[in-house]
């Protein structure tokens, strides 16, 4: 079946370090390609998404790329803030299901 | 508007007790789905609904139980609570299913005894 699979956190960083956490994925077909972001006590709110090959999904500086040839969907950002902390998703959209990976926990620090 | 709501914040229950879990939305989207996120695991769907009447399994759906009367409402039921049914319970909504955009609502805490 459908999995995503996401690099084990906490990862931890200083202000205006660049941030990379990495996807990698397991679908038959060409699924969709997202990243969704948990703030502390909250919900989980869409970041970006790609749908296709060599898509870029950006928002709020970060950046992922829908890799087909690698099945990856690594997130980036270049300078990430002490507002950046908290909980990141990647998942992968087939059929009438959204599947997640386990999450990565960002912890910024001033 | 208010978005996804999801009643209530808090819960502890006895192994045994049943309870409905709420969730309502009022953007007029078809899709509406349940997941629970624990540790280390991220999220996994336990049922999805593509339109009023009409429900799906997902992943995990043993011991919980929906229903879809209103394109408003998805409340999700225990039946009879176990520990290992401990978590931290989100519905979500969307217009045509996953492909676009999920709204979460806040989430309910769920602690079985």
């Amino acid at each position: 079946g459908d999995s995503v699979t996401q690099m084990e956190g906490p990862v931890t960083l200083s202000e205006e370090a660049f941030l990379t956490i990495n996807c990698t994925y397991t679908a038959t077909g060409y699924p969709s390609l997202f990243w969704y972001v948990q703030y502390p006590g909250e919900g989980l709110q869409l970041l970006l998404k790609a749908t296709k090959a060599d898509d870029k999904g950006s928002n709020k500086g970060f950046e992922a790329t829908y890799r087909k040839e690698t099945t990856s969907f690594h997130l980036e950002k270049g300078s990430v803030q002490v507002s950046d902390s908290a909980v990141y998703f990647c998942a992968l959209h087939a059929g009438n299901m959204l599947t997640f990976g386990g999450g990565t926990r960002l912890m910024v620090k001033p | 508007n208010a978005g996804v709501t999801q009643t209530p914040k808090f819960q502890v229950l006895k192994t045994g007790q049943s309870m409905t879990l709420q969730c309502a939305q009022d953007m007029n989207h078809e899709y509406m789905s349940w997941y629970r996120q624990d540790p280390g695991m991220g999220l996994r769907l336990i049922h999805y609904s593509v339109g009023a009447g009409i429900t799906d399994q997902g992943e995990v759906p043993n011991g919980y139980n929906v229903s879809r009367s209103t394109t408003e409402d998805f409340p999700l039921r225990l039946l009879s609570a176990a520990p290992s049914q401990t978590s931290v319970y989100f519905c979500a909504s969307s217009a045509s299913g996953p492909r676009n955009e999920q709204f979460f609502g806040p989430g309910t805490r769920l602690t079985v005894l």
